[in-house]
């Protein structure tokens, strides 16, 4: 499976904009880019995706590498609902069933 | 429901006990899915059905574990003779279509987190 790189945990105070980074150096052509985020206590929930272009959203903004070996998720304003885990996740384009989440970048908002 | 339901939220079980695990996917959605998520870990895939067919269960760590969808709706994860390492939350998630096109969203339910002891 195709792998992504996160940092553990980041930071943001209220009502500031968060940049969340991820790596994914061995991305294929085929592979798009998913972010979900998981919130205390609840299932993962789908925040956006992208192949190439920078994606918008009313969540949030994703924001890919020319290269497409990094992205950057974008929260244009973190409120306290935003504190979550984010995972950056690859998915095969030969094999949609299934993608891999790592261990995601857990989110702590400062009011 | 509006949602992916799962049930029992959470189950205590004794170290070689069985336990059965229900997802209720949200109505018309064809594609299901079970993970596992140990503590602090993100989650981990299982198995997925497409319908009431199982089309994927390269994720299931042993013969213990076992998943049927037999109605293409309601969806049982069982695990036999549970040991202490199965101890995790485990999701369910569906989607409406089969073949999971790129701009699919998963929908996942709250979990189920499971001890045991």
């Amino acid at each position: 499976d195709a792998k992504t790189t996160q940092p553990n945990s980041m930071e943001s105070n209220e009502e500031e904009p968060v940049h969340l980074p991820c790596n994914h150096s061995t991305i294929s052509g085929t592979d798009y880019i998913h972010w979900y985020r998981q919130l205390p206590s609840q299932g993962p929930e789908y925040v956006i995706h992208g192949l190439t272009s920078n994606v918008n959203n009313r969540m949030a903004s994703l924001a890919i590498a020319e290269d497409r070996k990094s992205s950057t998720l974008i929260l244009h304003r973190a409120t306290l609902r935003d504190a979550a885990v984010y995972y950056c996740i690859l998915r095969p384009g030969y094999n949609f069933n299934k993608f891999y989440f790592g261990s995601g970048t857990k989110l702590n908002v400062k009011p | 429901g509006a949602g992916v339901s799962q049930s029992p939220r959470y189950k205590v079980a004794k170290r070689g006990q069985d336990v059965a695990l229900r997802c209720d996917p949200i109505s018309g959605h064809v594609s299901l899915f079970w993970y596992q998520q140990a503590l602090g870990q993100g989650p981990e895939f299982l198995t997925y059905f497409q319908n009431e067919a199982q089309l994927d269960k390269s994720g299931l760590p042993s013969d213990r574990f076992f998943a049927e969808r037999p109605e293409g709706s309601v969806s049982t994860l069982k695990i036999q003779r549970t040991q202490q390492e199965d101890s995790a939350v485990y999701l369910c998630a569906s989607s409406f279509s089969r073949t999971l096109a790129t701009n699919e969203k998963l929908f996942f339910g709250s979990g189920t987190q499971l001890s045991v002891l």
